[in-house]
């Protein structure tokens, strides 16, 4: 069985620090990672995707592969109170399904 | 926003009864995937649906049955509903056919459409 694991948390940060966030995968086949935003009775919205090792930075937020590891995070820098909510880690397998994560609640505390 | 469309928002039924949950995908999105997620949890992948046929399908029994439109909009149905049933339903559009398969990557999703069965 395939899967995504993330610390349900929550995760308390103050603001104006950095939140990390961490995923696994056990899916050495997969490609393609994605961090996902969602915020309580809504649906998730795309923050980043990422293919290569290394980091990709998009304003506040980075993300990191390392594919040896089959590890990927989130760092999200000047934590505000709006980043409140819950980020969920997907991967897609090699027959171009997503697997997901349960999700990590992130409170950030003014 | 998306661009992707649900419809209804919310719906209420009861034990045994059939459900259609309904989804328009975004403007040149040929894909489209439907997730059960319960409170609590991730997305669970239902099926996906490419060019009108279903192109995958998740841990569902076959209660759970789908269409995809020439235009690419989709249907999901459930029938003889159960309690265990309710949930959030999501649809998310993805873009077109690469030489390796059906391109999944970046899957944006549309609002959810929220069951409840009593």
């Amino acid at each position: 069985q395939k899967e995504v694991e993330q610390n349900s948390g929550p995760l308390s940060v103050p603001e104006g620090a950095i939140a990390s966030l961490n995923c696994t995968y056990s899916d050495r086949g997969s490609q393609s990672f994605f961090w996902y935003r969602q915020y309580s009775g809504k649906s998730p919205e795309l923050i980043m995707f990422i293919y290569s090792n290394g980091d990709k930075e998009d304003g506040r937020f980075t993300a990191q592969l390392n594919k040896a590891s089959q590890y990927v995070s989130l760092l999200i820098r000047d934590s505000q109170p709006s980043d409140s909510a819950t980020y969920l880690c997907a991967v897609r397998e090699s027959n171009y399904q997503l697997i997901w994560g349960a999700g990590t609640k992130l409170i950030i505390k003014p | 926003e998306t661009g992707v469309t649900q419809s209804p928002t919310h719906l209420i039924k009861t034990r045994g009864q059939q459900v259609t949950l309904r989804c328009s995908s975004q403007s040149g999105h040929n894909t489209v995937s439907w997730y059960q997620q319960a409170l609590g949890q991730g997305p669970q992948f239902i099926f996906q649906y490419y060019r009108e046929e279903e192109n995958g399908r998740g841990n569902f029994p076959p209660r759970f049955s789908g269409l995809q439109f020439p235009n690419y909009s989709s249907e999901l149905n459930v029938n003889a509903l159960e309690l265990d049933d309710s949930a959030l339903y999501l649809c998310a559009s993805s873009g077109t056919w690469t030489s390796g398969g059906p391109n999944t990557d970046t899957q944006y999703f549309g609002p959810g459409t929220r069951l409840t069965v009593l």
